[in-house]
């Protein structure tokens, strides 16, 4: 089965605790995405990665970081410089390549909610 | 900078009627467009995508959009709402590099 999984689907953490959203996908894609989803609006990007071993900061980085030791894996590590952390997190993976000019389409995981205690 | 803007951030029909969920970009160069579904608590599905082949283009579950260049629109349609439709609905595009780029949403809900 093709596919993109996070673990956990729930996560509390305390105020001050750094914590980790594990995202893995067996696409063979090479490019993976970290999304932050708040009610009523659409996705911010948090990080992403075209390639293993390399990541680019996206529009709301500052509180998060990334790795990418693994093409199939692309761990965020929301840390206690976040200063609101509660949201719905979702990874994401694409084909690296754009063909004609077009975009490949994004494959997104179940996504994980991380509240705040 | 380039963005979409989906014109209704709530639409309501009955099952068996016609859906139609508005969606506008910015104009720059052809864009890539994609509409996603979203059920409550899970990810993104792909529902569509346009890549220039043809303006009307034809998704999953009887939903299809239009691409219209002269109206920079690329609405989404179905000519029958069911039940299981009821969800959340986003407008994306591609921007000039690997990102993309989100609409706010628009939620639709299906009446019996």
């Amino acid at each position: 089965d093709g596919g993109i999984t996070q673990s956990p689907k729930y996560l509390f953490r305390k105020e001050g605790q750094n914590v980790t959203l594990s995202c893995e996908q067996n696409l063979n894609h090479d490019a993976m995405y970290w999304y932050r989803q708040d009610p009523g609006q659409g996705l911010r990007l948090i990080y992403y990665s075209q390639i293993v071993n390399d990541f680019q900061k996206g529009d709301i980085a500052e509180g998060y970081s990334v790795s990418r030791e693994k093409k199939e894996s692309f761990p965020l590590t929301v840390t206690s410089a976040q200063k609101n952390p509660t949201a719905f997190y979702l990874c994401a993976s694409s084909t690296f390549t754009r063909t004609s000019g077009y975009l490949f389409e994004q494959f997104f995981g179940p996504g994980t909610r991380l509240t705040v205690l | 900078a380039q963005s979409v803007t989906q014109l209704d951030s709530h639409v309501s029909v009955s099952e068996g009627t016609p859906v139609l969920l508005r969606c506008n970009y910015s104009s720059s160069y052809s864009p890539s467009l994609f509409w996603y579904v979203q059920h409550p608590n899970k990810g993104l599905q792909l529902l569509l995508k346009y890549t220039s082949a043809a303006t009307l283009v034809k998704g999953i579950n009887g939903f299809e959009a239009e691409f219209k260049k002269s109206e920079t629109s690329f609405h989404l349609t179905k000519p029958s709402a069911h039940m299981s439709d009821a969800a959340e609905y986003f407008c994306v595009r591609g921007d000039s590099s690997y990102k993309l780029i989100f609409g706010s949403g628009t939620r639709l809900l299906v009446r019996p």
